[in-house]
């Protein structure tokens, strides 16, 4: 399967501790975005990656967040002392850099923050 | 508001109805997005429109852009269709280019 795949798909985490996870996109794709999604709410955008450069971040990416994608293919996003706010769906997806191409989304990385 | 809006929330069908959702937003966009979503999270893009009418298998597609709206139509509708459905807009202005999603229609169609 050559899909967007992340990793770990659940977590569950202590207050405090600090969550790491990691997307790896199609192959050829040079667009990386993540978003946040809670329960009976739409994604919402955090950030994206045109190959390794960050060009945007949503307000909602506190300085307890921090995403890199360092060679241009996967991605890590952090959470630093996590947050029970911080429990929801956080999704990978990626495309190509036409506006005309398809986003394709993983699967999700659900965290639970007890 | 939010920029974009879908109708109904949840919707409950008859195996084999036509089902229609609907999706309406407030801002410039290059494109519109119609999205699956099942229990478990994954997401599976269905359309990407930015005029006109796009179809796959059972599945139709229409947007208006002068209305600032788009449907997703459903024919002969089966159990399997059950899912989220999520509208989402890539929107045109400044440098944006992350979606801005809706908050999704649950879809349930009853055996």
């Amino acid at each position: 399967d050559t899909g967007v795949s992340q990793d770990p798909r659940h977590k569950i985490t202590k207050r405090g501790q600090n969550v790491t996870f990691r997307c790896d996109p199609i192959s050829e794709h040079n667009r990386l975005y993540w978003y946040r999604q809670t329960l009976g709410q739409g994604p919402e955008f955090l950030t994206y990656f045109q190959n390794e450069a960050q060009l945007e971040k949503s307000r909602l990416l506190s300085d307890r967040f921090s995403a890199e994608r360092p060679k241009g293919s996967f991605s890590t996003l952090e959470i630093q002392r996590t947050e029970q706010g911080d429990s929801a769906m956080y999704l990978c997806a990626s495309s190509l850099s036409n506006s005309g191409n398809t986003i394709y989304f993983g699967e999700g990385s659900w965290l639970t923050v007890v | 508001k939010n920029e974009v809006e879908q109708s109904p929330q949840n919707l409950t069908a008859q195996e084999g109805e036509f089902i229609t959702i609907n999706c309406s937003y407030s801002v410039g966009i290059s494109a519109l997005h119609w999205l699956q979503q099942h229990p478990g999270g994954g997401i599976v893009s269905l359309f990407m429109l930015s005029s006109g009418k796009k179809k796959h298998g059972r599945l139709i597609a229409t947007i208006n852009i002068q209305e600032k709206h788009s449907s997703l139509h459903i024919t002969a509708s089966h159990p399997r269709d059950s899912a989220v459905y999520i509208c989402a807009v890539s929107i045109s202005s400044g440098s944006a280019r992350q979606l801005t999603f809706g908050s999704g229609t649950q879809l349930t169609v009853l055996p």
